[in-house]
């Protein structure tokens, strides 16, 4: 079945520092979304990607979805406390499942 | 925006019995709702997919006869957690999808239920 790997685990940056996860998917990809999930909360849905190549900016992120549509990427421009969570990429198939990446467990010193 | 709710937040029983979550869209009717369940500081693994008027389509591993779902309307779906036992406990997310309508790629989650099972 569909896997969805993501990488780092953890993340222990300085404040300010930037920061960025990765997402692979064993199958080619209809969308990638990205959710955030603080401490003792549930996935709040960031971003979704569904072109080839498509990169897309909320303020101090920006997202990337592969050419391929089977990998992505997050990146965090001088991370903030604000920032510390847990950030999963979720890929969606055909039938509109949406597989879960492992997730990176962000912390930021401040 | 969309806003799905999910009841209990949380619950506590005892080994063997059986627990019932809700999931509920409040402002939208979901065709799809999608039952997920999370252990610490893991992913989400999806259990089900539940379509309005149909059958759960279970994912491999995923125990129909113990994880009863029932999606009767367009705006509820349920979990049910049979002869639940400790290694049940766990945090238990449903997410919604909203049908035809734009945007309907992008799933909408409840706040969860956290089951502890002594």
């Amino acid at each position: 079945g569909q896997q969805v790997m993501q990488i780092p685990q953890y993340q222990h940056v300085q404040e300010g520092e930037d920061f960025t996860t990765y997402c692979n998917s064993s199958t080619t990809l209809s969308n990638i979304q990205w959710y955030k999930q603080r401490p003792g909360g549930h996935p709040v849905f960031l971003i979704q990607l569904v072109k080839s190549g498509e990169v897309k900016k909320q303020k101090r992120l920006t997202f990337q979805f592969g050419e391929a549509k089977k990998n992505s990427s997050l990146h965090i421009t001088a991370t903030q406390t604000t920032d510390v969570g847990t950030y999963f990429c979720a890929g969606m198939d055909s039938s509109y499942k949406l597989i879960f990446g492992s997730g990176t467990r962000l912390l930021v010193r401040p | 925006g969309a806003v799905v709710s999910q009841h209990p937040s949380w619950v506590i029983c005892k080994s063997g019995t059986s627990v019932k979550i809700e999931c509920r869209s409040l402002d939208f009717q979901a065709t799809t709702m999608f039952w997920y369940r999370q252990f610490p500081k893991q992913s989400l693994m999806l259990m089900a997919t539940s379509n309005e008027g149909s059958k759960a389509t279970y994912e491999q591993g995923v125990e129909k006869d113990k994880f009863l779902i029932n999606h009767a309307s367009l705006t509820l779906s349920t979990l049910t957690v049979t002869s639940a036992h400790p290694e049940d406990s766990s945090f238990y997310i449903c997410s919604a999808r909203q049908g035809r309508m734009r945007g309907a790629n992008v799933l909408t989650f409840g706040a969860g239920s956290r089951l502890t099972v002594l």
